[in-house]
């Protein structure tokens, strides 16, 4: 069964520090990764969109790498602030679903004043 | 206005009731899908669709049916709702072009069973 992992389940950080989020899954023929962040009692919001040709993408202080003959893609915000407390959700489209995403369970950031 | 709309936003009810989530786009994508979450668990596919003529069942169809009304709607039901079912469940969208596309959520409906 295809799985995706994140580890660890919650992390909390003062404020400034670069936050490093992992995702790992288990088939490496995947179309794309996804990450998501989630606000507490809320939908889910699409930070980066990484297609499986593409080593990492960028959006302003977020940057997610792919490596997929790991299996492992990293999420990194740099200077962390309050705001982005939330749980950050990856999701993948392995080849073999077509279409479908297999979520992580998520990491629950706090960023501490 | 939101992309991906669900009503009702939250829902409590009894065991044994029939419930309807219902779900809008106007983002024009031909692909729906139904999710559920569930602490600690993820989010997990009930049903999805990639176009009006087309459903499929997900990891955890079981209890769950669904109606694809038009392009736009997509509907979410519990024919005899038991506890368990109690979760947030989110609508979302994608784009037809092959798995390229990435995935847009609505806000979720948070349905209780007692």
């Amino acid at each position: 069964k295809q799985e995706v992992t994140q580890i660890p389940a919650a992390l909390s950080v003062p404020e400034g520090e670069n936050l490093v989020l992992n995702c790992s899954f288990t088939d490496s023929a995947i179309y794309n990764l996804q990450w998501f962040r989630q606000d507490p009692g809320k939908g889910l919001t699409s930070l980066l969109l990484i297609q499986s040709s593409q080593r990492e993408q960028t959006s302003g202080r977020l940057n997610a790498s792919l490596d997929k003959s790991s299996g492992r893609s990293t999420l990194y915000i740099a200077a962390s602030q309050p705001g982005d407390s939330a749980t950050y959700l990856c999701a993948v489209s392995f080849t073999d679903s077509w279409g479908k995403l297999q979520f992580g369970a998520g990491t629950q950031v706090v960023v501490t004043p | 206005d939101a992309d991906v709309t669900q009503t009702p936003r939250n829902r409590i009810t009894k065991t044994g009731k029939r419930i309807m989530l219902e779900c809008s786009q106007t983002k024009g994508h031909d692909r729906m899908y139904w999710y559920r979450q569930d602490p600690g668990l993820g989010l997990r596919l009930i049903y999805y669709s990639f176009d009006v003529k087309d459903i499929n069942k997900g990891e955890i169809s079981d209890g769950y049916s669904v109606s694809r009304q038009a392009q736009a709607k997509f509907s979410l039901s519990l024919e005899s709702a038991i506890p368990n079912q109690t979760a947030l469940y989110f609508c979302a969208t994608s784009a037809l072009a092959g798995a390229g596309g990435g995935l847009f959520f609505g806000e979720g409906s948070r349905l209780t069973v007692l």
